[in-house]
């Protein structure tokens, strides 16, 4: 049975750079699904980052793309995601979460890590 | 855009629930099919999908959940509501990928 985990630091300072990382057990990342980070700010609705896919494809939601940057690593089986120059909006729960196939299109995302929280704070 | 209603809701055990989502464009994709997905999230865990492609059930998800809906306009049931219901309902659409959107969420109080 796939599982995810996510780990990245609780804090990060206003202007700096978020890195979260995700790691995959019970299957392998190769696998054909897309991977994604989606989160969730306080008392408020989730929102889609971006994804990608173990060719190194990606698509990112426009609203973030300037800022944003997804990776994998194969032979490590995670992937990772790094979010620069952020500010106290970026405050929220990260999950990472696996779509349900690597087509297009698809139906969601049909499993989730337990997430990680971000504060954005000086 | 997807826009759920009520975003709050105090349901009595074992009445019935509603939720409504509606979307500003049509869901329906070029092959027909409607990438409308319902997630359950209860106080303190991560999202679980119940329902893709409008009304297909999940998994081990009871069938007091059900999906309805068409082009615009979809909403998800629970026939009699308990105690392990209570939590946040978040549509999802993926027929107009990416990005992929979800509505606002709806706090379901029991």
């Amino acid at each position: 049975q796939v599982q995810l985990q996510e780990s990245g630091p609780g804090l990060v300072k206003p202007s700096g750079t978020l890195s979260l990382t995700c790691v995959v057990s019970g299957g392998y990342i190769t696998m054909n699904h897309w991977w994604s980070w989606v989160r969730q700010p306080p008392g408020k609705g989730l929102e889609w980052l971006g994804e990608i896919y173990h060719s190194g494809e990606t698509n990112y939601n426009p609203s973030f793309k300037s800022r944003l940057s997804i990776s994998i690593d194969r032979s490590k089986n995670q992937f990772f995601l790094t979010l620069n120059f952020v500010t106290a909006a970026d405050t929220a729960i990260y999950f990472c979460a696996r779509a349900s196939s690597g087509t297009y299109p698809n139906d969601g995302f049909n499993i989730w890590g337990h997430g990680t929280v971000v504060s954005v704070s000086s | 855009v997807l826009t759920q209603f009520p975003l709050s809701q105090s349901v009595t055990l074992g009445q019935p629930a509603s939720i409504s989502c509606r979307s500003s464009e049509s869901l329906v994709h070029s092959n027909r099919n409607i990438y409308l997905n319902w997630y359950q999230q209860r106080p303190g865990q991560s999202p679980r999908r119940l329902i893709y492609k409008v009304s297909v059930r999940d998994s081990g998800v009871p069938n007091r959940f059900s999906g309805t809906g068409s082009g615009t306009e979809f909403t998800l049931k629970i026939s009699r509501v308990e105690a392990e219901d209570a939590g946040v309902y978040h549509c999802m659409q993926s027929t107009h990928w990416p990005p992929y959107t979800f509505g606002q969420g709806t706090r379901l109080e029991i």
